[in-house]
């Protein structure tokens, strides 16, 4: 199993700056992902965290955006840049060890855009 | 395209009554299906995969590929199962795609 933490928990952030989100894994996973839970809404793959590489971004998704970090097989950043109230939503941090197996999450880092 | 739907967003059983959460799928590769469950101010967790075909807490769920659907099912529901169950697909073995969501409220 995996424990991931995230920070922050939450933040509350004017319009037109940017968060950096954190996320770390207790162990070496394979893969890292980040997704987007709006109000009331499903979650959403943002994208792929590769590491040593630059991550892969689902449909509808930008990296000028949500530039996203991997420096190693532990550790992402994902960044909500020029942020809008569109962008309020709870960012959840998730790994896999290997492909299909169990997908470990973060509690989540509720962000406000006012 | 790949898609996983949930069709109840909200479902209120009372104590001790059979619980159906339904979930279909849409996947031309071979599936890989979990239910995870969120409780209150917890963080989301798997509650069971497909592949075990293993019963936690007291549900179950089987892939019908026939139908694409992979309903979760609990004979007899209880309060401590209050909570947000999400069906999910795995494709391509890592990432996962997950449905709307089922609210499942237990009453009393």
């Amino acid at each position: 199993s995996a424990v991931i933490s995230q920070k922050p928990s939450r933040d509350i952030c004017q319009r037109g700056t940017s968060l950096t989100i954190q996320c770390q894994v207790d162990s070496q996973v394979t893969m890292m992902f980040w997704y987007r839970q709006q109000p009331g809404q499903s979650l959403t793959l943002i994208a792929t965290a590769n590491q040593g590489s630059e991550a892969t971004y689902e449909s509808g998704f930008v990296i000028d955006k949500f530039p996203i970090s991997r420096p190693n097989l532990t550790f992402s950043t994902l960044t909500v840049s020029n942020m809008s109230p569109e962008d309020s939503s709870i960012y959840l941090c998730s790994a896999r060890g290997e492909a299909n197996t169990e997908a470990f999450f973060g509690q989540g880092t509720r962000l406000t855009v006012v | 395209a790949q898609r996983v739907t949930q069709p109840e967003k909200l479902l209120s059983v009372f104590k001790g009554a059979p619980v159906e959460l339904k979930c279909n799928y849409s996947y031309s590769g071979s599936p890989e299906l979990f239910w995870y469950v969120q409780y209150s101010r917890q963080r989301l967790q798997l509650l069971l995969r497909h592949i075990s075909r293993e019963s936690i807490k007291g549900f179950t769920a089987d892939l019908n590929k026939g139908e694409t659907s992979f309903h979760l099912k609990k004979p007899f529901a209880q309060e401590e199962d209050s909570a947000m169950y999400y069906c999910a697909l795995s494709t391509g073995g890592f990432k996962t795609i997950f449905g709307a969501g089922t609210r499942l409220f237990v009453k009393a």
